[in-house]
C-alpha cells in the first residue's frame, strides 16, 4: 500500500509570509504527527492528531499550527515566517489502534527554507 | 518520556554484526524501548520494539537488560545501506504518538 506522502517536497518562502504543508498518512490509519528537524535541534514534535482531534501538542509558537480532515489528510500551517523555521518537515501516521505496539511511518519530509 | 543515552557515532564492517547500545536507566515500569532509523534525508524508519523480552524481526535483535536500564540494538549482517542514524527512544504507548528523539548514534558501516 501507499506510504506517508508529503507535498511539496520543497519550499522556498520569504521572511513574514506563511506557508502550508500537507501530509497524506497511509490510508486506514487515523493519527498524524508532525516533527521539525533542524541541525541544531535535531527532531522535535510539533503535534499530532487522531480523527480531526488534536491529542498532543509540542512546544512550539503559536506560530505553527495544524488540522486534519475527515479523510485523515492533515496540514500544518506556520505563519510570519522567520529565518529559524528553516527545517525539514516530517509527518507520521500510526494504525487506528492505541497502545505500545503502534509503529510511526513516516513520509519524506518537505524541506522548508526561508529567506 | 525516559531520558536515553546513545554514543555519538560508531563503526562496523560490512558483514559483522552492529551492536548499537542505549542506556535508559530511568525507565519506568510501563516504557517500551522503541528503535528508528533515520537514512540520509529520509524519514525516519521504524525498526523494532520491546517491553522486557528480547525481541527480534527480520530487521533486527533488541536485547534488553533485566533491570532493564540499558538495550542494544543488534544488526546481525551489516551492509552498507544501514549506515543512519540510530534512535533509541522510550516511551509509553500512549506517547508513542509523541515520539522524543534523542540525538541517536551514527553508524557507519565500511565496505
Amino acid at each position: 500500500k501507499a506510504g506517508v506522502t508529503q507535498t511539496p517536497r520543497y519550499l522556498i518562502k520569504t521572511r513574514g509570509q506563511q506557508v502550508t504543508l500537507s501530509c497524506s498518512p497511509i490510508s486506514g490509519h487515523r493519527s498524524v504527527s508532525w516533527y521539525q528537524q533542524t541541525p541544531g535541534q535535531g527532531l522535535q514534535f510539533l503535534f499530532e492528531y487522531f480523527s480531526e482531534t488534536q491529542r498532543n501538542k509540542g512546544n512550539f509558537p503559536g506560530r505553527f499550527s495544524g488540522r486534519q480532515f475527515s479523510n485523515s489528510r492533515s496540514e500544518m500551517n506556520v505563519s510570519t515566517l522567520e529565518l529559524g523555521d528553516s527545517a525539514l518537515y516530517l509527518c507520521a501516521s500510526s494504525s487506528n489502534s492505541p497502545g505500545p505496539n503502534t509503529e510511526a511511518f513516516f513520509g519524506q519530509g518537505t524541506r522548508l527554507t526561508v529567506v | 518520556d525516559a531520558k536515553t543515552t546513545q554514543p555519538t557515532s560508531m563503526d562496523c564492517a560490512e558483514g559483522r554484526a552492529a551492536n548499537l547500545p542505549c542506556n535508559h536507566s530511568t525507565i519506568s515500569g510501563n516504557e517500551y524501548v522503541y528503535w528508528y532509523r533515520q537514512i540520509h534525508s529520509q524519514g525516519p524508519q521504524y525498526i523494532i520494539h520491546g517491553l522486557k523480552n528480547n525481541e527480534t524481526n527480520e530487521m533486527a535483535s533488541l536485547i534488553i537488560t533485566e533491570d532493564r536500564k540499558s538495550s542494544t540494538l543488534i544488526l546481525p549482517h551489516a551492509t552498507l545501506r544501514d549506515t543512519a542514524v540510530y534512535y533509541c527512544i522510550a516511551g509509553s504507548g500512549g506517547s508513542n504518538y509523541k515520539l522524543t528523539f534523542g540525538k541517536g548514534t551514527l553508524l557507519t558501516v565500511n565496505p
